[in-house]
């Protein structure tokens, strides 16, 4: 049981949007802490996709998108490539664990 | 530019130790924290704890205190993870990752290649 919630799996057509929700608690998104999302194909590293609630690092397109409001955060897609098949992590600090958490990953597929 | 490359890959028996190496180049090796994280088969990413290597200290996710010791070598910019009375439930992906020091608002910007270890009789 992850500390941070993320829906299993997500779908949608090339050229779609979709969304990929994180939820959290007081201990994380509601005592400040940002939200940070990760683009993970398997076998390779993970890709810092989001910091800071809502910042893209050089290079990473802006069909891209982060938000966090209260105890809940979410990653936008929008214009879903083919290439955008993959998982998604957010991540968090937890003040009551002392330390990172992560959601537990979310499956992209494009349709 | 920044790089995380690791060590290779581990066969370990049950009840053994695995120490895997992080070496950073390419940034200020002090204004980060180096954290661990794993992926088992078919599961998620897993922070493991970290190190900062500037105070030499560490933080240690519940799960692993007591099994997991890193540390850090300043003069070679290395980093290390040491996993000890191993389990086939340890089989996983290890990643190493940095994260500035003074702030949480910034993720893990930069990773390793990744360190599979498998525990097997």
């Amino acid at each position: 049981q992850s500390v941070l919630t993320q829906p299993p799996s997500v779908s949608g057509a090339p050229g779609q949007r979709v969304t990929i929700s994180c939820t959290g608690s007081s201990s994380n998104f509601g005592a400040g802490y940002d939200v940070h999302w990760y683009q993970h194909l398997p076998g390779t590293a993970p890709k810092l996709l989001i910091y800071g609630n809502k910042n893209r690092p050089s290079g990473v397109p802006d069909r891209f998108s982060g938000s966090k409001s209260g105890t809940s955060a979410s990653l936008a897609i929008s214009g879903l490539q083919a290439e955008d098949e993959a998982d998604y992590y957010c991540q968090s600090y937890d003040s009551s664990l002392s330390g990172w958490v992560f959601g537990g990953g979310t499956k992209l597929t494009v349709l | 530019q920044v790089q995380l490359v690791q060590s290779g890959a581990e066969v370990k028996k049950p009840g053994s130790s695995v120490k895997v190496s992080c070496k950073a180049s390419g940034g200020t090796f002090n204004n980060y924290a180096i954290s661990w994280v794993r992926q088992a088969p078919g599961q998620g990413l897993e922070w493991m704890g970290g190190i900062t290597p500037i105070f030499d200290t560490t933080n240690y996710a519940q799960k692993f205190q007591g099994r997991v010791t890193m540390t850090a070598d300043k003069s070679t910019t290395t980093a290390y993870m040491e996993l000890s009375s191993l389990r086939s439930e340890d089989t996983a992906l290890y990643y190493c990752a940095r994260v500035p020091v003074t702030t949480t608002s910034f993720g893990f910007d930069y990773w390793g290649q990744g360190t599979l270890v498998t525990v097997s009789s």
